[in-house]
């Protein structure tokens, strides 16, 4: 267990829907990171948060919005889905925001029908 | 740019057969480089990084930085070694990951 916990497991929704990820950081970590993992595309990067504030942003639709509360936790905001979008989403954390070691949740997995 | 590749997106080997999974990086400056692997229906984590220079589960890796590679090998493969493995770059403020080659080791 790497004590990053993400809910919930699995989302099955309809497209043009929107949905919310959770994300619980291990505890003392104030970097949270999001991933989507799609077959096709591997693991690709979508947005960091530190302490509060973005910190750094990836590949992420316009559609897409995150957030990371004064409690550390983050959600990740995906609206008007696409079949496309159906993918495995990972969150992260890590002590600080650079050259520290990430720990991954097991992710949720979105079908998107 | 900062970037990470992993050509092969699957790789096939028999058990005692070694392994090689390639990564080459794309990174102006010190480059810090991890190999992360995903067990099926788990979360990925840490198998090692060029830092330590150390050997997880027998699998070892070496920075090149004249070839801007960190090949990951092992000298004989076990099917438990079966899994999803992604080369990361810690670039300037976040962990670039490879697109993963999945090795299949058979019996």
């Amino acid at each position: 267990d790497s004590g990053v916990t993400q809910t919930p497991k699995h989302l099955i929704t309809a497209t043009g829907q929107r949905v919310t990820l959770r994300c619980s950081p291990r505890s003392g970590d104030l970097s949270v990171y999001w991933y989507q993992q799609s077959l096709d595309q591997g693991l690709q990067f979508l947005i960091q948060y530190y302490n509060g504030e973005e910190r750094a942003k990836g590949n992420i639709l316009e559609r897409f919005s995150a957030q990371q509360f004064p409690d550390l936790h983050s959600e990740l905001n995906l609206s008007s889905l696409e079949l496309g979008d159906s993918a495995l989403y990972f969150c992260a954390s890590s002590l600080r925001a650079v050259n520290t070691e990430a720990f991954f949740g097991q992710g949720t997995r979105l079908t998107v029908v | 740019a900062q970037r990470v590749t992993q050509p092969e997106k699957l790789l096939s080997v028999f058990k005692g057969a070694p392994v090689e999974l390639k990564c080459n990086y794309s990174y102006s400056g010190s480059p810090e480089l991890f190999w992360y692997v995903q067990y099926s229906r788990q979360r990925l984590q840490l198998l090692l990084r060029h830092i330590s220079r150390e050997s997880i589960k027998g699998f070892t890796a070496d920075l090149n930085k004249g070839e801007t590679s960190f090949h990951l090998k092992k000298p004989f493969a076990q099917e438990e070694d079966s899994a999803m493995y992604y080369c990361a770059l810690k670039g300037t403020d976040k962990l670039i990951f490879g697109t993963g080659t999945r090795l299949q080791v058979f019996p």
